[in-house]
């Protein structure tokens, strides 16, 4: 099993529309966890950490779930410009590393 | 303002012939990370540094050599290139913390024929 699980999309959807990414991990010493942009071609960026009391960030709210095990990346009123992978990355306590998902592939049409 | 630099940013090899990726960065980091990415596969780690002078195995290290020359440098050997090593390879480095930030050079496009 992969130490950090994404669907992979893509996901479609229209300019306005609400959409969430799921992202699970299996390792419970996962500490710390974040999610990152990825335009085409380019480097991934940090879109934001996630904490547990959960937070937002304008458009952008994200969740962590220790209990379960996973994490999640909520988009409202979705833009043109939301167009990019999505990548759900942990670091685990102890290893010093950061490990990523396969990312999600997100497509925001007119 | 540099960040991490990476070059080459695009590279072609034949078969068998060797080369090192070359990572820098200016941040004072402790930790630095090199990653491969191929379709539909997402970022795979293949060597990182925790540290000057510690480097442990990733999930793909077969077929590459790592060396941390220092505190800002980490660099990636192909030995002996292989078509399956075609790849965009990115160097990442962060902080010690544990909520520390990971900050990637722009890539380096690999293509091995």
């Amino acid at each position: 099993r992969k130490e950090v699980e994404q669907d992979p999309g893509p996901f479609n959807v229209p300019e306005g529309a609400t959409v969430a990414f799921n992202c699970t991990y299996s390792n419970s010493a996962s500490q710390s966890f974040f999610w990152y942009r990825q335009d085409c071609r380019k480097e991934p960026k940090l879109l934001m950490s996630v904490y547990s009391s959960g937070n937002e960030d304008g458009r952008f709210t994200a969740q962590l779930n220790r209990a379960s095990q996973y994490i999640s990346l909520l988009i409202r009123d979705s833009k043109l410009s939301d167009s990019a992978t999505y990548l759900c990355v942990v670091n685990i306590r102890g290893y010093g590393k950061l490990t990523f998902g396969q990312g999600t592939i997100l497509t925001v049409h007119p | 303002n540099a960040g991490v630099t990476q070059t080459p940013k695009f590279q072609v090899l034949k078969t068998g012939q060797s080369m090192t990726l070359q990572c820098a960065q200016d941040m004072n980091h402790n930790s630095m990370y090199w990653y491969r990415q191929d379709p539909g596969m997402g970022l795979r780690l293949i060597y990182y540094s925790a540290s000057e002078g510690t480097t442990d195995k990733g999930e793909v290290p077969n077929g590459y050599n790592v060396s941390r020359l220092n505190k800002r440098e980490f660099s990636l050997r192909l030995e002996s290139a292989a078509p399956s090593q075609t790849s965009v390879y990115f160097c990442a480095s962060s902080g010690s913390g544990i909520d520390t930030e990971a900050f990637f050079g722009q890539g380096t496009r690999l293509t091995v024929v």
